[in-house]
């Protein structure tokens, strides 16, 4: 069964932190993994990554996929209390089906 | 502002119930997917459709349908409510068949709050 794995389930850090969340998949004939960000209502696109090894940046937000083990991680570094969020890690496999982590809470204590 | 649209923003019935969620997507996409988020379960992608025609079918009731227009805005309907399926429903669309099209990105509607007593 196609599963999307996300630790830790919650996290509590002070601003200017910087935090590793994690995301691990077990899927048939996987694609690509995406990250997005939940606020307050509707999910925003964060990422794609498909090349395993090759790191997407966007400001202090950085993350890597790494195919051998089967993982990904979402950096965030200098971390600000717009960052609070829950993020969700997505695998999307090969009849073109997204699976959701149930996603990591992050808080930022200003 | 995704380019999303959803409507209604909040709808409350009653179980037995039947009801239409409805979605526009951004303009010159033509996939439109549709999932369901409540508290235990997180999300779960329903069904896509591409250009009209479904393309792909997830964790979708036998009580729930949709269908996209030749316009390409796409309905869910609902019918038989229970509570479980109290839940934010939320639509994404994108360019392509692809769940993420060139770049990966699904753009997410601001989703429809459901609440079945």
């Amino acid at each position: 069964e196609d599963k999307v794995v996300q630790s830790p389930l919650s996290l509590v850090v002070h601003e200017g932190d910087t935090v590793t969340l994690n995301c691990s998949y077990e899927v048939t004939n996987f694609r690509s993994l995406l990250w997005y960000k939940q606020e307050k209502k509707a999910p925003t696109f964060l990422f794609m990554l498909t090349s395993s090894g090759i790191e997407k940046k966007s400001g202090r937000l950085s993350s890597i996929l790494d195919k051998k083990e089967l993982s990904s991680i979402l950096n965030i570094t200098a971390t600000q209390t717009g960052d609070s969020a829950i993020y969700l890690c997505a695998a999307l496999f090969g009849n073109e089906k997204l699976t959701f982590g149930t996603g990591t809470r992050l808080t930022i204590i200003p | 502002d995704s380019g999303v649209t959803q409507t209604p923003k909040h709808l409350i019935t009653a179980t037995g119930q039947r009801v239409t969620l409805r979605c526009s997507p951004r303009s010159g996409d033509l996939s439109v997917y549709w999932y369901q988020q409540s508290l235990d379960q997180g999300l779960q992608f329903l069904i896509q459709y591409y250009n009209g025609e479904e393309r792909a079918k997830g964790n979708i009731l036998e009580r729930f349908s949709a269908q996209q227009f030749p316009d390409l805005h796409s309905e869910l309907n609902l019918s038989s409510l229970e509570l479980g399926d109290s839940a934010l429903y939320f639509c994404a669309s994108s360019v392509s068949p692809l769940a993420g099209g060139a770049e990966g990105t699904q753009y997410f509607g601001p989703g429809t709050r459901l609440l079945v007593l």
